[in-house]
């Protein structure tokens, strides 16, 4: 059965920075492209950003580039988002998903994802 | 950016109904486009990719249908564990885009 479970998240200040783990298990982590999205309190989903299986590809929506990095440690089956400069607006739910395949090309999409850590960004 | 827009927001439905949800794209894409459904406290769980193809586990009340900008998600007979919120999500182009959600509701 696969299982994503993120950690990390937690009440934070507005420029301070947080890092999100997710553990992967109950399939082959280093076959799969891995992604984030986020979801504020009450309102739709967002996708953040993707890192295909080797790291070789990853991208980063506007709205984070230049202070968010995706990463991941595949003898560890994790996957990570470190987040800087945060902001009021980065305050969400941050789901960690798996992909259907390894690369991120336009025929495969994310078949699963976790419960969710949430960040809060607040002074 | 594909913008992704749903309607209606919410849909008020018997159980045993029949329920019909829209979404549309701002510009034609392919058949990139997934379903998901979310209940409150929990994940997204991906119930329909490719518009049309039911994820493992989907059961055969799901079906999707569209093409270019027009995609639909219905539910034949909805059952009490049906009422939740539903995200269409185009994986078409980067960025990735979600509409805002459906939520369907008991009536």
């Amino acid at each position: 059965e696969v299982q994503l479970v993120e950690s990390g998240g937690g009440l934070v200040q507005p420029g301070r920075s947080l890092r999100l783990s997710c553990a992967a298990s109950g399939f082959t982590f280093d076959d799969y492209a891995m992604h984030w999205v986020r979801q504020a309190p009450g309102k739709g989903l967002e996708w953040v950003s993707s890192i295909s299986w080797n790291s070789g590809t990853i991208k980063y929506a506007d709205s984070v580039k230049g202070r968010f990095t995706i990463s991941r440690d595949n003898a560890k089956n994790s996957l990570y988002l470190q987040m800087n400069s945060l902001r009021d607006e980065d305050t969400a739910f941050y789901y960690c998903g798996k992909d259907s395949g390894h690369s991120l090309i336009a025929s495969t999409h994310p078949d699963y994802w976790g419960q969710g850590t949430l960040v809060t960004v607040s002074s | 950016e594909i913008v992704m827009t749903q309607s209606p927001a919410t849909l008020s439905v018997s159980p045993g109904e029949r329920a019909t949800l829209s979404c549309r794209a701002s510009q034609s894409f392919g058949s990139t486009l997934a379903w998901y459904q979310q209940k409150a406290g929990q994940g997204p769980r991906l119930l329909i990719h490719g518009t049309s193809t039911r994820a493992t586990g989907t059961p055969a009340r799901f079906s999707g249908s569209g093409s270019g900008t027009e995609f639909t998600l219905t539910i034949s007979s909805l059952q009490s564990e049906d009422f939740a919120v539903y995200y269409c999500q185009q994986y078409d182009n980067w960025p990735w885009t979600f509409g805002q959600g459906t939520k369907v509701e008991i009536k």
